[in-house]
């Protein structure tokens, strides 16, 4: 049972442009949700984070979104730029829990 | 920089010949993770370490163990590789505390080592 959901296993945008990345979840003691990003044959690197507490994170081109009664987060890339294409993954954690459940992740490729 | 190293980053092994793979940190960090990761799915927890206290995941095979001597190292052991077990598999670290300024318990992914069965 997926307990952490990214829908779309890829999305193509123009450089430029804005890159939205869904993800949805069904644990309801998720408090804590993060981003990775992973180059091939590198680990993930954390790239934003979101606690349950805020609706909205922001970090340079990155910003955050949550909606807890949706169970969604997004992840938005402004402007999109071709190093941003990678493997994006959607995490999360719950109360004291530090463990993380991820996502499939979703293939972003950033079109010069 | 303060970071985690797994070796190798490429394995080859025979089926059911023993592989250990292994990984290592620099940032002292209470707790080690070891993920499996095969191709367009989820990082997988296989099991972790708090200090010295070992904890499995309920579905992880027997066939996959884990020994951490000290702080520093963890390793990864495969008692009889199958042609399923080929796989990205991505050892991590993190606090137990989430701190404000870091935002995520530190987790530090190592770059994985993408281990092959023939």
């Amino acid at each position: 049972d997926q307990q952490v959901k990214q829908n779309s296993p890829s999305l193509s945008v123009q450089e430029g442009r804005i890159s939205i990345l869904n993800c949805d979840y069904t644990n309801s003691m998720f408090d804590y949700f993060l981003w990775y990003k992973k180059y091939p044959a590198e680990g993930p690197t954390f790239l934003i984070s979101i606690s349950s507490i805020k609706d909205k994170n922001e970090d340079g081109r990155f910003t955050v979104f949550l909606n807890k009664s949706a169970k969604h987060l997004s992840l938005h890339i402004v402007p999109s730029q071709p190093g941003d294409s990678a493997v994006y993954f959607c995490a999360a954690s719950g109360g004291s829990n530090y463990k993380l459940t991820f996502g499939k992740g979703t293939l972003l490729t950033v079109n010069p | 920089d303060a970071m985690v190293i797994q070796n190798p980053r490429y394995q080859v092994t025979q089926f059911g010949k023993p592989v250990t793979l292994s990984c290592s940190q620099t940032l002292n960090h209470n707790v080690m993770y070891w993920y499996q990761q095969k191709s367009s799915q989820a990082p997988k927890l296989l099991f972790h370490y708090y200090d010295k206290d070992f904890n499995n995941e309920a579905d992880t095979p027997d066939n996959f163990q884990s020994r951490r001597p000290n702080t520093s190292f963890c390793f990864l052991d495969i008692r009889s590789p199958g042609l399923g077990d080929a796989a990205m598999y991505l050892c991590a670290t993190s606090t137990l505390i989430m701190s404000a300024g870091q935002g995520n318990y530190g987790y530090t992914f190592g770059s994985g080592t993408r281990l092959t069965v023939v």
